[in-house]
C-alpha cells in the first residue's frame, strides 16, 4: 500500500546521544515535512524540504538536523544539542498535485 | 507568513449536539486550508480542505467548513456529535502548493454521553 513509513514508532535514548529517527514515503511525494508535536502546543515545524538535496529550516530547527539524498527519504537526527527533545515527532509528505500534507503514524522519542 | 488561531484548546459538547471549532488564519496571499483530526498517538488524517470555489467544504465523517475571507475564517462543523468524534483536531494553512504548513494548536474535542 502506498503511504508514509516512520520507525520506530517508540525510541528511547539517554541524554547526550544523537538519534536518528527514519521516514520513508512511496507516493512520489515530491515535498516532506518533519514536525515536533508536544502537548498544549500544537505542530512546529522542524525542517522541510520541497526536492531532492535541499531543504530548509522550520521554526524550531536548532538542535535537528536533516538530510535529502532520496525522493523517498528524509530522515531526522535529534542532536546532543537539543535542549528537550522527549516529544511526538510526525512526518508527513506532499506531492505537485495534492494541496494537502498526508502524515505518518508518528514516532515517539523519550530521552531519559 | 501564514499563521493559525484555534479557539479553545478543549471543547466538550453532549452526543447528538452541534459541533463548532473555531479556526482563524492569517495570510499575505490567498491561502489553502486545511482541517485534520488526530487520534491518540497516531498521526494525523485529513478531514476537508479549501483551496479555490465554493466556499462551503464538506468533508468526511459529516463534517464541514465554511471559509470567510472578510472574517479570515475558516471554522468546522457538524449537526450532530458522536461518541466517535471524540479526537483532537487541527487547523492548518498553507499560501501556496509548495510551501510549509503551518498548524494551530490544536482542539481537544470531548463528547458527553
Amino acid at each position: 500500500d502506498g503511504g508514509i513509513t516512520q520507525s520506530p514508532k517508540y525510541l528511547f535514548r539517554k541524554e547526550g546521544q544523537n538519534v536518528t529517527l527514519s521516514c520513508e514515503q512511496n507516493l512520489n511525494h515530491d515535498a516532506m515535512y518533519w514536525y515536533r508535536q508536544d502537548p498544549g502546543q500544537g505542530l512546529r515545524l522542524i525542517y522541510y524540504s520541497q526536492i531532492v538535496n535541499d531543504f530548509q529550516k522550520g521554526d524550531i530547527a536548532e538542535g535537528y538536523s536533516v538530510s535529502r539524498e532520496k525522493k523517498e527519504s528524509f530522515p531526522l537526527t535529534v542532536t546532543s544539542a537539543q535542549k528537550n527533545p522527549t516529544a511526538f515527532y510526525l512526518c508527513a509528505s506532499r506531492g505537485r498535485t495534492n494541496t494537502e500534507a498526508f502524515f505518518g503514524q508518528g514516532t515517539r522519542l523519550t530521552v531519559v | 507568513a501564514q499563521s493559525v488561531t484555534q479557539l479553545g484548546s478543549h471543547v466538550s459538547v453532549s452526543e447528538g449536539a452541534l459541533v463548532l471549532l473555531r479556526c482563524n488564519y492569517s495570510s499575505s496571499v490567498p491561502p489553502y486550508l486545511f482541517w485534520y483530526v488526530q487520534y491518540p498517538n497516531q498521526g494525523l488524517q485529513l478531514l476537508l480542505k479549501y483551496t479555490t470555489g465554493a466556499t462551503l467544504v464538506k468533508g468526511i465523517n459529516g463534517f464541514e467548513a465554511e471559509f470567510k475571507k472578510s472574517e479570515t475564517s475558516f471554522h468546522l462543523t457538524k449537526p450532530s456529535a458522536h461518541m466517535s468524534d471524540a479526537a483532537e483536531y487541527f487547523c492548518a494553512v498553507s499560501a501556496l502548493r509548495d510551501d510549509k504548513i503551518i498548524f494551530g494548536k490544536g482542539t481537544r474535542l470531548h463528547i458527553l454521553p
